[in-house]
């Protein structure tokens, strides 16, 4: 049974830090990987997405690894700002039929101005 | 494109009552998913649909909870009766696959209290 984890489960920062999440995976046969970024209240906003053939998508001040092998992906975050204040989740789709889709519990980012 | 939508965004209820939920995805997308997000932890999928058709069910509580997607689009899910641990955020998200690719869009979610 595929369990997804994110390390840690808060993060408290000053502005301009750079910083990584962590997210770690027990069944590496993964289809890809998903970051995203939910604000209080809020749906959820796809940041990322690495497919299993990849090993890293860039998207601004975003870069997001995968290492299956390890059961492992990071979201690096470069010059951080307040307004990246929010909880950021991974998911993993486990095959390339249903698309399903395993959430990890979040990681809690708060940017101090 | 407009987004998903979902409504209503708050709803407050008592236990045994029932509840309904709707939701009307991205025009196109083929795929509808139904998840619940209790506090503090990430979303779990109760229910995925391709077009009007059942693709995965296994953790929807059969027994209270049900849901329908008519003509492929809009889709409604149902609690009937509410428990207190049914209090939750409920998301809805729709996916078109291009490419091999699968990126989910969500609606912003109704939250449910039950007393």
């Amino acid at each position: 049974k595929q369990e997804v984890t994110q390390i840690p489960a808060a993060l408290s920062v000053p502005e301009g830090e750079n910083l990584v999440l962590n997210c770690s995976f027990t069944d590496s046969a993964i289809y890809n990987l998903q970051w995203f970024r939910q604000d209080p209240g809020k749906g959820l906003t796809s940041l990322l997405l690495i497919q299993s053939s990849q090993r890293e998508q860039t998207s601004g001040r975003l870069n997001a690894s995968l290492d299956k092998s390890s059961g492992r992906s990071t979201l690096y975050i470069a010059a951080s700002q307040p307004g990246d204040s929010a909880t950021y989740l991974c998911a993993v789709s486990l095959t390339s039929g249903t698309y399903k889709y395993i959430f990890g519990t979040g990681t809690r980012l708060k940017v101090l101005a | 494109e407009a987004g998903v939508a979902q409504s209503p965004r708050y709803k407050i209820i008592e236990k045994r009552q029932s509840v309904a939920f709707w939701c009307n995805p991205i025009s196109g997308h083929a795929t509808l998913y139904w998840y619940q997000q209790i506090l503090g932890q990430g979303p779990k999928l109760l229910i995925q649909f391709q077009n009007n058709g059942v693709v995965d069910d296994s953790q929807l509580p059969k027994d209270r909870f049900s849901a329908e997607r008519l003509k492929g689009v809009d889709s409604t899910l149902k609690i009937q009766p509410a428990k207190l641990e049914d209090s939750a955020v409920y998301l809805c998200a729709s996916s078109s696959v291009r490419g091999s690719k699968n990126i989910q869009y969500f609606g912003a979610g109704t939250r449910l209290s039950v007393l």
